[in-house]
């Protein structure tokens, strides 16, 4: 059974740097045909796509946040990273690591979801 | 960006009754959309893809329709595990997703 499971710290302070890792199980990220991507939830509002990156990889970026987000990958470990520059308390969210489906070449819906970690943005 | 408008904002309905969620998108997606049920404290779950096809595991009580700007979740007779937060989400530009449908128990 695929399981995804992100880290990283749970408080930043505000201009700096939001980094964390989705560590995935019980499958290979370089598999073909599945993409990786990052969703965020502010506390009890709705959710937002972040970023997306194939193993290979190429990358996408939700347009207003592309200045100041990297995704990457590391095969080697099966894990895939976020980092999310110049934060500021709207970056507050529980931030979800997932894996989408590829459909005809492109990536699609979000099967398998980590728990979600936390991150509070404060001095 | 494409928007999606999810109504209404809460269904309070009783077990065994049938719930009828809407998503608008601002602009066509095809079938290009997805549904998703979220529980207090946990990730959202995949139950509706390409508008339509059940994801794997998912009971036969939920079935999606539509196209276009257009769709509907329908929940054929709610049971107790059902009442939750549902969010569509499109793949047709980009990946965006409904601010959500809060089931509660009436």
């Amino acid at each position: 059974q695929l399981q995804l499971q992100e880290s990283g710290p749970g408080l930043v302070k505000p201009s700096e740097t939001l980094s964390l890792t989705c560590t995935v199980s019980g499958g290979s990220i370089s598999t073909s045909f599945y993409y990786w991507g990052w969703i965020r939830q502010p506390p009890g509002k709705g959710l937002e796509w972040i970023a997306t990156i194939y193993h290979s990889g190429s990358t996408y970026y939700k347009p207003s946040l592309k200045s100041r987000v990297t995704i990457s990958v590391d095969t080697s470990k099966n894990q895939f990273s976020l980092r999310l520059n110049s934060v500021t308390a709207a970056d507050t969210a529980v931030y979800y690591c997932a894996r989408m489906n590829d459909a005809f070449g492109w990536p699609s819906w979000f099967d398998y979801w980590g728990q979600g970690t936390l991150v509070t943005v404060s001095s | 960006e494409i928007v999606l408008i999810q109504s209404p904002a809460t269904l309070s309905l009783s077990p065994g009754e049938r719930a009828t969620l809407s998503c608008r998108a601002s602009q066509s997606v095809s079938s290009y959309l997805a549904w998703y049920q979220q529980k207090p404290g946990q990730a959202p779950r995949l139950l509706i893809y390409d508008a339509s096809n059940r994801a794997t595991g998912i009971p036969t009580r939920f079935s999606g329709s539509g196209s276009g700007t257009d769709f509907t979740l329908t929940i054929s007779s709610l049971e107790p595990e059902d009442f939750a937060v549902y969010y569509c989400q499109q793949r047709s530009n980009w990946w965006t997703f409904g601010q959500g449908t809060k089931v509660e128990i009436k």
